[in-house]
């Protein structure tokens, strides 16, 4: 059974940084390429990055570009984002997914970004 | 950047309507597009991708059609379950997009 655990959420001040986890489990993790995807309160599904399965291609929307790193360990099954300069616009849950074309989705973790 | 334009952004219907759901994008994405449900407080949930393959496990009440730049999510007999709100996703080019959803609520 595929499983997607995030972790790593919580209350950061503006202009802070924060690395959200997400613990893969139940399919070949190195092969497979991940995708983050976050939700505002209230609002609908945005993407923000992609990493394929070796880790050596990365692609990002154009609000985080720059800001933040999606990284993996293919020996933790574990896949990454290291969010920087972070703003109240970057408050959302994040969800770890797998692929772009998602299949499963990890239950997600709140980044609030508040003063 | 593709848009998706779904619509209608909200709809009611009743247990056992069938409803449809729009997604128009701004350039052509053949067939590469996905559909997802999601519940209050839930994760999204997956339903459908390459325009009309259903995911395992998802009821065959649920079907989607479209090539190009017009795709439809047909629901047929809603079940209580089911209400919801609906999101298209494109995965045919970078970035990735999302429709704005579409709220489907109780009549």
């Amino acid at each position: 059974e595929v499983q997607l655990l995030e972790s790593g959420g919580g209350l950061v001040q503006p202009g802070g940084s924060l690395r959200v986890s997400c613990a893969a489990s139940g399919f070949t993790f190195s092969g497979q390429l991940m995708t983050w995807v976050r939700q505002a309160p209230g609002k609908g599904l945005e993407w923000v990055s992609s990493i394929s399965g070796r880790g050596t291609t990365t692609n990002y929307a154009e609000s985080v570009l720059g800001r933040f790193t999606v990284s993996r360990d293919n020996s933790k099954n574990t896949l990454y984002l290291q969010m920087n300069s972070l703003s109240a616009e970057d408050t959302a849950v994040y969800y770890c997914a797998k692929d772009t074309n998602v299949d499963h989705w990890g239950q997600g973790t709140l980044v609030t970004v508040s003063s | 950047d593709i848009q998706l334009t779904q619509s209608p952004s909200s709809l009611s219907a009743s247990v056992g309507d069938r409803v449809t759901i729009t997604c128009r994008a701004s350039q052509s994405i053949s067939t590469w597009i996905a559909w997802y449900q999601q519940r209050p407080d839930e994760a999204p949930k997956s339903l459908i991708y390459a325009a009309s393959i259903l995911r395992s496990g998802v009821p065959s009440r649920f079907s989607g059609s479209g090539s190009g730049t017009d795709f439809t999510l047909t629901i047929t007999s809603l079940q209580p379950e089911d209400f919801a709100t609906y999101y298209c996703q494109q995965y045919n080019s970078y970035p990735i997009t999302f429709g704005q959803g579409t709220r489907l609520e109780m009549k």
